[in-house]
């Protein structure tokens, strides 16, 4: 079965500094990787996919990701961290089966300190 | 351009009342829909997928049940509340073309109060 795992339930960095939310995955077959963002009593929105091809991939807000497909991981990066950023940050697979669904890991909370 | 609309965005019920949330999207034909539920503002549970009118499948045995009467309706149900059934639903489409490789696109949330 697949699924999604993020082991900080919260990352707390200054601002300015370089933060990584960290996520790992299992799945059967070639996955498809996720970041989604949620600020609070609203719904997710889409930062950045892993598809195919190079394994940093660029988004939205300055947010990268690098795939790394030895060690399962799916770690999101950004090189200068706002206080705008503080939120929910989840990491999500999806696989060409069975409704394309996609699994949600538990989620990391961010805090950036002025 | 597409849009996903969720309503009531709150809802307050007593303990074995009946539910109805309801989710539309506009702009798009033959979606995939799908209900997810985040409990205490954590991680989200899928609940219910759709990859067509009447076609219904459950991730998980519960309390709720779902429904596609239209090709961009999706509707959350339940019979009797639980107070277990107290959390932030959300709606989700994503395209069929790409199939799972397509960004889902979510709704605002209904929040439900089981009292």
């Amino acid at each position: 079965a697949q699924s999604v795992a993020q082991p900080e339930d919260q990352v707390n960095v200054a601002e300015g500094n370089p933060l990584t939310v960290k996520c790992t995955y299992s799945v059967s077959g070639n996955p498809y990787l996720f970041w989604y963002v949620q600020y609070p009593n609203r719904g997710l929105q889409f930062l950045l996919k892993y598809i195919t091809g190079d394994n940093l991939v660029k988004g939205s807000y300055g947010f990268e990701a690098e795939f790394n497909k030895s060690q399962t991981s799916f770690h999101l990066k950004k090189p200068s961290a706002l206080v705008s950023d503080s939120a929910l940050y989840f990491c999500a697979v999806s696989l060409d089966t069975g409704g394309f669904k996609t699994i949600f890991g538990a989620g990391t909370r961010l805090f950036v300190k002025a | 351009s597409q849009t996903i609309h969720q309503w009531p965005a709150t809802l307050v019920q007593p303990v074995g009342s009946p539910l109805s949330l309801e989710c539309t999207v506009e702009g798009t034909s033959n979606p995939n829909l799908y209900w997810y539920r985040q409990a205490a503002g954590r991680g989200l549970q899928l609940l219910f997928y759709s990859v067509g009118i009447g076609q219904i499948s459950s991730e998980v045995p519960q309390n709720l049940s779902a429904s596609r009467p239209q090709d961009r309706q999706f509707i959350l149900s339940s019979k009797k509340l639980l107070l277990s059934d107290s959390g932030f639903y959300l709606c989700a489409w994503r395209g069929r073309q790409l199939s799972g490789a397509n960004v889902l696109t979510f709704g605002a949330g209904s929040r439900l109060t089981v009292l």
